[in-house]
């Protein structure tokens, strides 16, 4: 099952305009990541935000995280065509002692038009 | 440094037909996840393997097996392939952690799968 939720499912904005992309989650949690997929490949992480941080930059990237309402934004800044991809959260989900897995989200679709 | 790869990049089987799927994980890298992701969905995660132990499994059924090798490279297999196993199959590795520290998983680029 899906940790939580990514809104929104579809985002198409201009070239250079900022985009933001919102995650929900619904355990608590020790630390929230963002992945990239480009066109139904791999996933490439982009940041990851401890749950005792409240925001993080890396480049153009910007996340924030609020464990009071479990809920994390990614903004890109300034969005080039080829920020053009899939988005996804995801928490880490403890298995057993020692061995761990991702729960993702479903993503937000982005399109950056030139 | 060698990243996580994947073979074969795409496969086309029919309903019934079995099928394995390879992952070679990221040098010094001990631990490998395989993930499926359906169309328009985040990943799913099906199954851990730690130092060639299954450590852990998702909500799949048991036609879902898998093997770690002793240089931690992993097999994904599946029996009797139904028309919804139709996805993208995604390993990822990382360096496990008894102790419970989570470290960064790194994806390979995926397995299409397309069952007919």
């Amino acid at each position: 099952s899906q940790q939580g939720e990514e809104d929104p499912q579809a985002l198409s904005i201009q070239e250079g305009e900022n985009a933001t992309m919102n995650c929900s989650y619904k355990t608590s949690i020790n630390n929230l990541q963002w992945y990239r997929q480009n066109s139904g490949r791999g996933l490439v992480h982009l940041i990851l935000i401890r749950s005792n941080e409240r925001e993080k930059h890396s480049g153009r990237l910007r996340v924030t995280l609020d464990t009071s309402k479990k809920s994390s934004s990614l903004l890109i800044t300034a969005s080039r065509a080829a920020d053009t991809a899939s988005y996804f959260c995801a928490t880490v989900d403890l298995i057993i002692q020692g061995a761990q897995k991702l729960v993702f989200g479903q993503g937000t679709r982005l399109t950056i038009n030139p | 440094e060698t990243g996580v790869t994947q073979s074969p990049t795409h496969l086309i089987k029919t309903r019934g037909q079995q099928v394995t799927l390879r992952c070679s994980s990221q040098s010094g890298h001990n631990t490998v996840s395989w993930y499926q992701q359906a169309l328009g969905q985040g990943p799913q995660f099906i199954f851990q393997y730690y130092r060639e132990e299954e450590n852990g499994r998702g909500n799949f059924p048991p036609r879902f097996s898998g093997l770690q090798f002793p240089n931690y490279s992993s097999e994904l297999n599946v029996n009797a392939l139904e028309l919804d196993d139709s996805a993208l199959y995604l390993c990822a590795s990382s360096l496990g952690d008894p102790a419970g520290a989570y470290n960064e998983q790194f994806f390979g680029p995926g397995t299409r799968l397309t069952v007919l």
